[in-house]
């Protein structure tokens, strides 16, 4: 069983409407949770961090956490053409020690 | 702040051969880590140095990898030899502590092994 998992995708969704992409992970000491955003022939940006359950908002984006059934999301409100990436997510098993382990991505198009 | 600075953008070489790769970390950061990023896949971890000490080198593949940080501040990243599966791109990232709030990447390094 792979450590962080994501549906590969492509997710397609029209320009202005809502994307979510999902993110499941294996370890239940996982203490944080990572969105890194990486476009084509580009290197990994950070979106959003999130460590309590529950929502967490930042703009057009929501992180949403749930340890007991390990799973973390990631909300794309209004989602524009620009958002066109792919979508890594990244945890952080013990934030003292380990690196993020990263899932494989989600690619998102959004259609104009 | 200026960020990471990785050297060279691109390197192309053939199989059996030697190739290094830089990296300057954002000044101040502890830790850095250097991943491999195989087309299509997420980055894999290859090692984790605090300051100038090695916190995490279990996924580096140790009979041809090998990576040093001197003085705590830029690192060094060797394959000898290279194979064809090493083609990735190689990330380095650093953070200010041990990674609580996410890390900052550089622009990478595509390596072609032909």
């Amino acid at each position: 069983q792979k450590e962080v998992e994501q549906n590969s995708g492509p997710l397609s969704v029209p320009e202005g409407a809502i994307a979510s992409l999902n993110c499941t992970y294996s370890d239940r000491g996982s203490q944080s949770f990572f969105w890194y955003r990486q476009y084509s022939g580009k290197s990994p940006e950070l979106i959003m961090f999130i460590y309590s359950n529950g929502d967490k908002e930042d703009g057009r984006f929501t992180a949403q956490l749930n340890k007991a059934s390990q799973y973390v999301s990631l909300l794309i409100r209004d989602s524009q053409p620009s958002d066109s990436a792919t979508y890594l997510c990244a945890v952080n098993i013990d934030t003292g020690r380990r690196a993020l382990t990263f899932g494989s991505g989600t690619r998102l198009q959004v259609q104009p | 702040e200026a960020g990471v600075a990785q050297s060279p953008r691109y390197k192309i070489i053939e199989k059996r051969q030697s190739v290094a790769f830089w990296c300057n970390p954002i000044s101040g950061h502890a830790t850095l880590y250097w991943y491999q990023q195989i087309l299509g896949q997420g980055p894999k971890l290859l090692i984790q140095f605090q300051n100038n000490g090695v916190v995490d080198d279990s996924q580096l593949p140790k009979d041809r990898f090998s990576a040093e940080r001197l003085k705590g501040v830029d690192s060094t990243l060797k394959i000898q030899p290279a194979k064809l599966e090493d083609s990735a791109v190689y990330l380095c990232a650093s953070s200010l502590d041990q990674g609580s709030y996410g890390y900052t990447f550089g622009s990478g390094t595509r390596l072609t092994v032909v």
